[in-house]
């Protein structure tokens, strides 16, 4: 069974950083892109970012160029999202997921998301 | 970056009805568009991928057209349990734009 289970949210100040993981089990991780996703209270889905199966390749949402880095361990079949200078605009919760293995062009597995509350 | 524009941003509709909700992208994306239905409180599940390809486990009744700037989502016939946020998303190019949503509501 796929599984993508996020972790690492919570309360951070203004200006600070957070590291959110996204630990996978049931399938093959080193053969599939993975992204993440976030959608504020509210509000509707945003696409953050994306890693390639390797690690070699990555591409940013504007919005986050510069401030977040997306890595993985496929060694430990986890995905992470670095946030730094962190905004009360960032406060949402947060999605990894994987692109399906064909072309890479949909997500067809989510995590259950992780809640980043960016306030002082 | 490609602008995704869904209309309508809300719907009312009763349990049998036909419903269809469109997705507009802000240049040709051929065929690269997604669908997404979301419930409250849950994570995004793909319905549609490739514009009209049907993801595995999805009822027959979600179907989806169109192709370069214009696509629609159909429900034949609505259930219960699809009352619930639609999103589009296009995935031509990166960034991987979504449209705002479409949130489907008990009449």
């Amino acid at each position: 069974e796929v599984q993508l289970v996020e972790s690492g949210g919570g309360l951070v100040q203004p200006g600070g950083s957070l590291r959110l993981s996204c630990a996978v089990s049931g399938f093959t991780f080193s053969s599939y892109w993975m992204h993440w996703v976030r959608q504020a209270p509210g509000k509707g889905l945003v696409w953050l970012t994306r890693i390639s199966g390797d690690g070699s390749a990555t591409n940013y949402a504007d919005s986050v160029k510069g401030r977040f880095t997306i890595s993985r361990d496929n060694a430990n079949n986890t995905v992470y999202l670095q946030m730094n200078s962190l905004t009360v605009e960032d406060t949402a919760v947060y999605y990894c997921a994987r692109a399906e293995a064909v072309a890479g062009r949909s997500l067809d597995y989510w995590g259950q998301g992780t809640l980043v509350t960016v306030s002082s | 970056d490609i602008q995704m524009t869904q209309s309508p941003s809300s719907l009312s509709a009763s349990v049998g009805d036909r419903v269809t909700i469109t997705c507009r992208a802000s240049q040709s994306i051929s065929s690269y568009l997604n669908w997404y239905q979301q419930k409250p409180g849950k994570a995004p599940k793909l319905l549609i991928y490739a514009a009209f390809s049907l993801q595995s486990g999805v009822p027959p009744r979600f179907s989806g057209s169109g192709s370069g700037t214009d696509f629609t989502l159909t429900i034949s016939s609505l259930q219960a349990e699809d009352f619930a946020t639609y999103y589009c998303q296009q995935s031509y190019s990166t960034p991987r734009t979504f449209g705002q949503g479409t949130k489907l509501e008990i009449k």
